[in-house]
């Protein structure tokens, strides 16, 4: 089955500069890579995601990017503010279509 | 509009007593319905999930089963709670394979 690995599991950032959160994943046939944001206490949110057949996808401030020769892909949030702290997990879509998710990055933006 | 509504939102249940958690997805058909579980600080584990009435695949055995009597009904089951069952227990569902997951806001299960 699929085995996805993100990186770093913390991270710490000033405000106004970018975080770039990493991940991998195992099965070569996934073709779906959706990043949530969950903050404390709460339910996981939907915030980019990316298929198989784009490189880069971009909404304001969140860009997600997928090699998928090298089968990793990243979330990079720029202009942090200090709501961007929680805690964020990428996930793939593995051949029978069921999301398998990293660990999770914890984010904390200091003012 | 498609909605998803899951409870209790909390739980406290002593050792040994069985769990009834429900999901219910609204304004849909036949979606693609999941149970997954986080542990405190950790990542999300699935736990099972149902591509249609009566249809349960599940992915890590344990005391826990899970079954789908409608098609927008989704239920997660103990018969004997165990402490190693506390977390944080979420349903989600998605309308197909092309899309991503849509979760509800959660229970919060203690095994005391």
């Amino acid at each position: 089955g699929e085995n996805v690995e993100q990186h770093p599991s913390t991270l710490s950032v000033q405000e106004g500069d970018s975080a770039v959160i990493k991940c991998t994943y195992s099965d070569s046939a996934s073709n779906y890579f959706p990043w949530y944001k969950q903050e404390l206490g709460k339910r996981p949110q939907l915030i980019i995601d990316i298929r198989s057949n784009v490189g880069e996808k971009k909404d304001q401030r969140i860009a997600v990017t997928l090699n998928k020769t090298a089968k990793h892909f990243s979330l990079h949030i720029t202009e942090t503010q200090p709501e961007d702290s929680a805690v964020y997990f990428c996930a793939a879509a593995d051949s029978w279509g069921k999301l398998q998710f990293g660990a999770g990055t914890q984010v904390v933006v200091t003012p | 509009s498609q909605t998803i509504h899951q409870w209790p939102a909390t739980l406290v249940q002593p050792v040994g007593s069985p769990l009834s958690l429900e999901c219910t997805v609204e304004g849909t058909s036949n979606p693609n319905l999941y149970w997954y579980r986080q542990a405190a600080g950790r990542g999300l584990q699935l736990l099972f999930y149902s591509v249609g009435i009566g249809q349960i695949s599940s992915e890590v055995p344990q005391n826990l089963s899970a079954s789908r009597p409608q098609d927008r009904q989704f239920i997660l089951s103990s018969k004997k709670l165990l402490l190693s069952d506390s977390g944080f227990y979420l349903c989600a569902w998605r309308p197909d394979s092309r899309y991503g997951y849509t979760f509800g806001s959660g229970t919060r299960l203690t095994v005391v």
